[in-house]
């Protein structure tokens, strides 16, 4: 079975604190994604990557930045987190970029105060 | 751009039958389904790759219509674990190797 898991499930921050959100998929997988998730909006992509140390911007880049070091570890941070970027966030991975299965890692529930 | 679900929520008695279609403004390479239920991640159900496809999963199942660049999603005789919120996620042609995801559907069965 794969399994990608997410470093936290639920975390509180302060506005202007630095943020890091990990994400780890153990099934070799090229690709990973990092979504955000808000009523009403649905799966919003905020960055992807295909290979290690390749990184796409998504839709809703903004704010965000992203690492992957090593193949199996996709990490976000919130270089300066504001209340706006409360959400859920989605980490997902695939073993085709374009045509493949995501398989979804649990969430992080993320409150800026 | 996202794509386009309607309806964004239905409810409906067991053994039911509802569709949801989702449309897009772009030519579409690909549609992919997921089913999200309350609390837990996005779980995929099929990929349609041609125009014209239809793929069939238990008693969910989908198209996809190329020329008119939507897809529907039939679930028959509708089951109480059918609940949960459905998202549709289109890949454009000439586009970039990700998903655009649409604002999803909520669908409940009631028994």
């Amino acid at each position: 079975d794969v399994k990608v898991t997410q470093s936290s499930r639920y975390l509180v921050k302060r506005t202007g604190e630095k943020v890091f959100l990990e994400c780890v998929q153990d099934m070799d997988h090229e690709n990973m994604f990092w979504y955000r998730q808000d009523p009403g909006l649905g799966l919003r992509l905020i960055y992807f990557s295909y290979d290690v140390k390749m990184k796409e911007k998504g839709d809703i880049p903004e704010g965000y930045s992203v690492s992957r070091e090593k193949k199996e570890r996709f990490s976000l941070i919130l270089e300066s987190a504001s209340t706006n970027q409360t959400s859920m966030y989605l980490c997902a991975s695939s073993l085709f970029a374009d045509s493949g299965e995501q398989y979804f890692g649990p969430g992080t529930r993320l409150t800026v105060t | 751009q996202q794509p386009v679900q309607s309806p964004q929520a239905v409810i409906l008695r067991e053994g039911e039958d509802a569709v949801i279609n989702c449309s897009s403004s772009k030519a579409l390479y690909s549609v992919h389904w997921y089913r999200q239920k309350h609390g837990e991640a996005p779980v995929f159900l099929m990929i349609l790759l041609k125009g014209g496809e239809q793929k069939g999963h238990d008693k969910i199942s989908a198209s996809f219509n190329e020329k008119k660049q939507q897809s529907s999603l039939y679930l028959t005789a509708s089951q109480l674990s059918y609940s949960g919120t459905y998202f549709c996620g289109t890949e454009i042609k000439t586009g970039r190797r990700a998903l655009t995801f649409g604002s999803g559907t909520r669908l409940q069965v009631q028994p």
